[in-house]
């Protein structure tokens, strides 16, 4: 079992609707936990991060955090041809980050 | 500020050859990090530094060395290159001290290695 497991996508939503971008851990031991957008040939930029259970908002980005089920996700609510990327699931324990996969997710106007 | 700075942003090597990735940054950050990613795949942790002076192991350290003689410095070293590290990498940094310890990214070094 993968560490940090991302849905496999591609994801494909139309333009104005949500996109939802889900994410499972196995170390129970994880302290927090980060959401990174990346464009195709650059570095990862952090959208959001979050450590308690619940819902965390930042503008149109929604993130949530399950403990118990070790679930995190992402909401994207609007979405623009901007949003299309690759996003990265990130778990932390210590200083240490351990990344999923990746999801990609293609905005179509 | 800068931020995360990487050198090379390209590099081409040929197998057994060896170089020295560079990373600074200027946030004044505790943590460096050293990832590569693959085509298609998540982050892999190279090395990590919580200090200067002070180095570990993430999940892919065979083939290469780090060191951590200044805060704003953490070069990556890649001796005797092989095919296998072909690969994009990423040096990273962040605060301790921020309780979500967020990582801030550097643009990257894309290696080939023939």
């Amino acid at each position: 079992q993968k560490e940090v497991e991302q849905n496999s996508g591609p994801l494909s939503v139309p333009e104005g609707a949500i996109a939802s971008l889900n994410c499972t851990y196995s170390d129970r031991g994880s302290q927090s936990f980060f959401w990174y957008r990346q464009y195709s040939g650059k570095s990862p930029e952090l959208i959001m991060s979050i450590y308690s259970n619940g819902d965390k908002e930042d503008g149109r980005f929604t993130a949530q955090l399950n403990k118990a089920s070790q679930y995190v996700s992402l909401l994207i609510r609007d979405s623009q041809p901007s949003d299309s990327a690759t996003y990265l699931c990130a778990a932390r324990r210590g200083g240490k980050l351990t990344f999923g996969q990746g999801t990609i997710l293609t905005v179509h106007p | 500020n800068a931020g995360v700075t990487q050198t090379p942003k390209f590099r081409i090597l040929k197998i057994g050859q060896s170089m020295t990735l560079q990373c600074t940054q200027d946030m004044n950050h505790n943590y460096m990090y050293w990832y590569r990613q693959d085509p298609g795949m998540g982050l892999k942790l190279i090395y990590y530094s919580v200090g200067a002076g002070i180095t570990d192991k993430g999940e892919v350290p065979n083939g290469y060395n780090v060191s951590r003689s200044t805060t704003e410095d953490f070069p990556l070293r890649l001796e005797l290159a092989a095919p296998s590290q072909t690969s994009v990498y990423f040096c990273a940094s962040s605060l301790r001290g921020d309780s979500s310890y967020e990582q801030y990214f550097g643009p990257g070094t894309r290696l080939t290695v023939t």
